[in-house]
């Protein structure tokens, strides 16, 4: 089984802190995808990567920025988190074949909390 | 942008009652996914149909899909406490290789 797995599923952090999220999938997998999750607002994506060192921009990219070095480990940065970035946030990671019909393996997400 | 629309928000059934749940979207796709999210977890991949199926099965899963109304249904028969989740359809747009997610329908099964 493909295994996603987020280093951290509780956060905390301080307004103006630079935040890393890291995520690492087992499974070779070439697409990585960071997603936040709000209650009524559904899965939005942020930012999504089809190699190393490649990344895209998703729906909502402004605050964020990611990294990807490594084939398996993809990592979200918020370069100074506010309080509006407090949600849950959730790794993906699928084949590149098929594109957009490979199914997305989550990991079990990190709620992060900016006070 | 949101592109799946997940119908109703909230749905509470008995235990061996079915359970539907309903998918719009606006454009063109290649396929349409079914997942699943338990409470405070990763979200579950249950069943991918693509645009040229009408009906997949998975066993007590029924998926549907009806490209001329874009829309999908998700079934969910004899149902269990254990079903009691959110569940979220996502779509593949022709253009572009990512999934779009809905907002969910969270399903209560009661025992």
């Amino acid at each position: 089984d493909v295994k996603v797995t987020q280093s951290s599923r509780y956060l905390v952090k301080r307004t103006g802190e630079k935040v890393f999220l890291e995520c690492v999938q087992d499974m070779d997998h070439e697409n990585m995808f960071w997603y936040r999750q709000d209650p009524g607002l559904g899965l939005r994506l942020i930012y999504f990567s089809y190699d190393v060192k490649m990344k895209e921009k998703g729906d909502i990219p402004e605050g964020y920025s990611v990294s990807r070095e490594k084939k398996e480990r993809f990592s979200l940065i918020l370069e100074s988190a506010s309080t509006n970035q407090t949600s849950m946030y959730l790794c993906a990671s699928s084949l590149r074949t098929g594109g957009n019909n490979s199914p997305l393996h989550f990991g079990n997400g990190t709620r992060l909390t900016v006070t | 942008s949101q592109q799946g629309e997940e119908d109703p928000q909230a749905l509470s059934i008995q235990e061996g009652e079915n359970a539907t749940m309903n998918c719009s979207y606006k454009t063109s796709i290649n396929n349409l996914q079914w997942y699943r999210q338990n409470s405070g977890r990763g979200l579950v991949h249950l069943i991918l149909i693509r645009s040229n199926e009408r009906e997949k099965h998975s066993g007590r899963l029924r998926v549907t899909l009806d490209t001329s109304k874009k829309s999908s249904s998700l079934l969910i028969t004899a149902s269990r406490a254990a079903d009691t989740a959110s569940y979220f359809c996502a779509t593949g747009e022709t253009s572009g290789s990512r999934l779009t997610f809905g907002e969910g329908t969270q399903l209560t099964v009661n025992p």
